[in-house]
């Protein structure tokens, strides 16, 4: 049973850059087949996937925010983090990092992280 | 705006069915790819509630069932109960968008 969990600021500045960490449990994330994703949601509205990541390094992102993206992963650490960039207050929300399979369900969740875009 | 469509809200009494659709906004979008159901209660992270068009995992009780038909989906949950009011998301991926993960807009559930 896998367990994610979200680390990271609360409060970031417009024009900043955000980083965020999800450690994994339950599982090494470079012995299982997962891709490791982080899904947004602004307060109110719906979700929106960021982007994903293998173990090996691979990534593929939404098109819409990948030339803001950068998402790692550290094996050693049984972690995965993402970075974005130029902040603006559109990017307030809360941030979940999340397992699934190549083009499958999104079968883990981490509890969250809010994220606050203000001066 | 989402490439997959949910109404915004939808409402039912208790021990009533009520379906939410989600539906495709072109037909090459997502064909070949499974639809897969999310609920999420007030302040909690999303849950898979249904994978594969019509897979229940494990612990999902058997009243939560979708199907699947083409570019639309559908879930149903049947005797429904107060602990149901959520807000339920489908997903699925969008071969026109590199493959990329895609969520429909969310609708909510509210139980009378």
């Amino acid at each position: 049973q896998l367990q994610l969990q979200e680390s990271g600021p609360g409060l970031v500045k417009p024009s900043e850059t955000l980083s965020l960490t999800c450690t994994v449990s339950g599982a090494s994330i470079s012995r299982t087949s997962y891709y490791w994703a982080w899904v947004r949601q602004p307060p109110g509205k719906g979700l929106e996937w960021i982007g994903s990541i293998y173990y090996s390094g691979s990534t593929y992102y939404n098109p819409s925010l990948k030339s803001r993206v950068i998402e790692s992963v550290d094996t050693s650490r049984n972690q995965f983090s993402l970075m974005l960039s130029s902040l603006t207050a559109a990017d307030t929300a809360v941030y979940y990092c999340a397992a699934h399979f190549d083009s499958q369900s999104f079968d883990y969740w981490g509890q969250g992280n809010l994220v606050t875009v203000s001066p | 705006q989402s490439v997959l469509t949910q109404p915004p809200s939808v409402s039912g009494a208790p021990g009533q069915r009520v379906t939410i659709s989600c539906t495709g906004s072109s037909p090459n979008s997502g064909a070949s790819y499974a639809v897969h159901w999310y609920q999420q209660l007030p302040g909690r992270a999303p849950k898979l509630l249904i994978y594969g068009n019509n897979n229940r995992p494990s612990g999902v009780p058997e009243r939560f069932s979708a199907s699947r038909s083409g570019t639309s989906a559908s879930l149903a949950i049947s005797g429904l109960q107060a602990e149901d009011e959520a807000d339920y998301y489908c997903q699925s991926y969008d071969s026109r968008l590199s493959d990329s993960v895609v969520f429909g807009g969310g609708t909510k559930l509210t139980v009378l």
